[in-house]
């Protein structure tokens, strides 16, 4: 089995601050995909990355900047907080190939923007 | 372009009751669909998945989801259900391009002691 790790658990942060969240895995997947949830409703997708230095958009990657440095890490930084911003961003990881298609997720980070 | 319906945004049901959620799903090709719990505070868990074959397929925790594509749905079904099993679902659907997935907006279940 493998997991995957995000830090921080709760990130606080100013208006206008940029923040950076990161994700660790060791499922030695190929995809990684960066989710945000807002309270009570489904994920968007913001970023993924298919291999190493790759990065492609998702639904809602305004705003936001992602960095695919090696194949176990991803990172996602919200260039511009917003005031009163408050989500959960979920990282993910996949294989990208047969018939393994189902995703793997971190526990989230917590932002509150103050 | 794919999309997931989950047309009940929250269920409540007592324990020891079965269960139904629901999914609708939009896709021009047999879909991959994929049903995921997350419970407070923690990520998604995998539920149960489709690819092909037998369209009812069966889940960890006594879950199942059958599959219909005359429908387009893929409702999560569950016999008897526990307090433990208060959580969101959210049911999936594979993009066409690769692993990335759409997800539906989530079902809220709570379980009645």
């Amino acid at each position: 089995g493998g997991i995957i790790t995000q830090t921080p658990k709760f990130l606080i942060g100013q208006e206008g601050q940029k923040l950076t969240l990161k994700c660790q895995q060791n499922f030695n997947h190929d995809t990684m995909y960066w989710y945000r949830q807002d309270s009570g409703k489904g994920l968007r997708l913001i970023y993924y990355s298919i291999t190493e230095n790759d990065l492609q958009k998702g639904d809602l990657s305004e705003g936001y900047d992602a960095s695919r440095e090696k194949k176990s890490s991803f990172s996602l930084t919200v260039t511009s907080a917003q005031k009163n911003e408050m989500a959960v961003f979920l990282c993910a990881s996949s294989w990208d190939w047969g018939d393994s298609y189902e995703q793997y997720f971190g526990p989230g980070t917590r932002l509150t923007v103050l | 372009a794919q999309s997931v319906t989950q047309p009940d945004a929250r269920v409540t049901v007592s324990e020891g009751a079965s269960l139904q959620l629901r999914c609708k799903y939009s896709y021009s090709a047999t879909p991959y669909l994929f049903w995921y719990v997350q419970y407070p505070r923690q990520g998604l868990q995998l539920l149960l998945k489709y690819y092909s074959g037998d369209p009812v397929v069966q889940g960890v925790n006594g879950f199942e989801a059958e599959f219909s594509k005359s429908n387009s749905s893929f409702h999560l079904r569950k016999a008897s259900v526990h307090w433990s099993d208060s959580a969101v679902y959210f049911c999936a659907v594979k993009n066409n391009a690769g692993a990335k997935l759409t997800f539906g907006g989530g079902t809220r279940l709570t379980v009645r002691p």
